[in-house]
């Protein structure tokens, strides 16, 4: 339960509001990973940070900006969100990613930060 | 077509019972299967892995996979009311792009 965490839990911002979601993790990972979770949807892979570097970016819009600043912290910047943007957003974490190494890989998720825009 | 498809009930049975929660997949490089269970308010946890196809069991539930027709399963025996969650299905290759591929997940009721 307390190996990914994340704040704010809930969140509710305008559309022209600046606001940022974080997440850590105290399981010594090298990799984190943010996720949307719409309703009636599949969970969205938008970013993946490989040793503090971007390693994948899913046609994400501009709008959403990473950052992971060292191994243990993932944040997720927003401006400018529209409504539909409101879904729950999950940070997770692995020991490492792409090394095909079976469970190395296994991803280990936060409880997620409920994101309304008005 | 979706690469992962899972059917997202909602699922609702009695306690005790046995639970059959299924997924289908169309890439065949899929080798490595999950199972997380996510309850109301929370993040996914893992809760069965597998690789490649046959059958592991832990406690009540056993994941069954059959790459020859493309379908994972989880079975819950006995199924208890703190069972109830929704359940994601998920997979990835082997090599080439290690992202995890979710099912849209079955939400699960047992009912007391």
């Amino acid at each position: 339960e307390t190996g990914v965490t994340q704040t704010p839990r809930h969140l509710v911002m305008g559309m022209t509001n600046k606001k940022s979601l974080k997440c850590e993790q105290h399981l010594g990972h090298n990799a984190m990973y943010w996720y949307k979770q719409s309703a009636k949807k599949p969970l969205e892979l938008m970013f993946v940070y490989s040793l503090e570097e971007r390693v994948e970016n899913n046609s994400v819009p501009s709008r959403f900006s990473p950052e992971c600043p060292n191994s243990s912290h993932l944040f997720l910047h927003l401006h400018t969100l529209q409504p539909e943007d409101s879904a729950l957003y999950l940070c997770a974490s692995s020991q490492d990613y792409g090394q095909g190494r079976g469970q190395g890989d296994t991803q280990y998720f936060g409880p997620g930060t409920r994101l309304t825009v008005l | 077509q979706k690469e992962v498809e899972q059917d997202p009930g909602p699922l609702s049975v009695p306690e005790g019972a046995i639970v059959s929660l299924n997924c289908t997949y169309s890439n065949s490089a899929f080798q490595y299967f999950m199972w997380y269970r996510q309850y109301s308010r929370k993040g996914p946890e893992l809760l069965m892995y597998t690789y490649s196809s046959g059958n592991k069991e832990d406690g009540r539930f056993t994941a069954q996979v059959d790459k020859s027709s493309k379908y994972i399963s989880l079975f819950i025996r006995d199924s208890q009311p703190s069972d109830s969650a929704t359940y994601l299905c998920a997979m990835r290759k082997v090599w080439g792009a290690q992202k995890l591929v979710f099912g849209q997940g079955t939400r699960l009721t047992i009912n007391p």
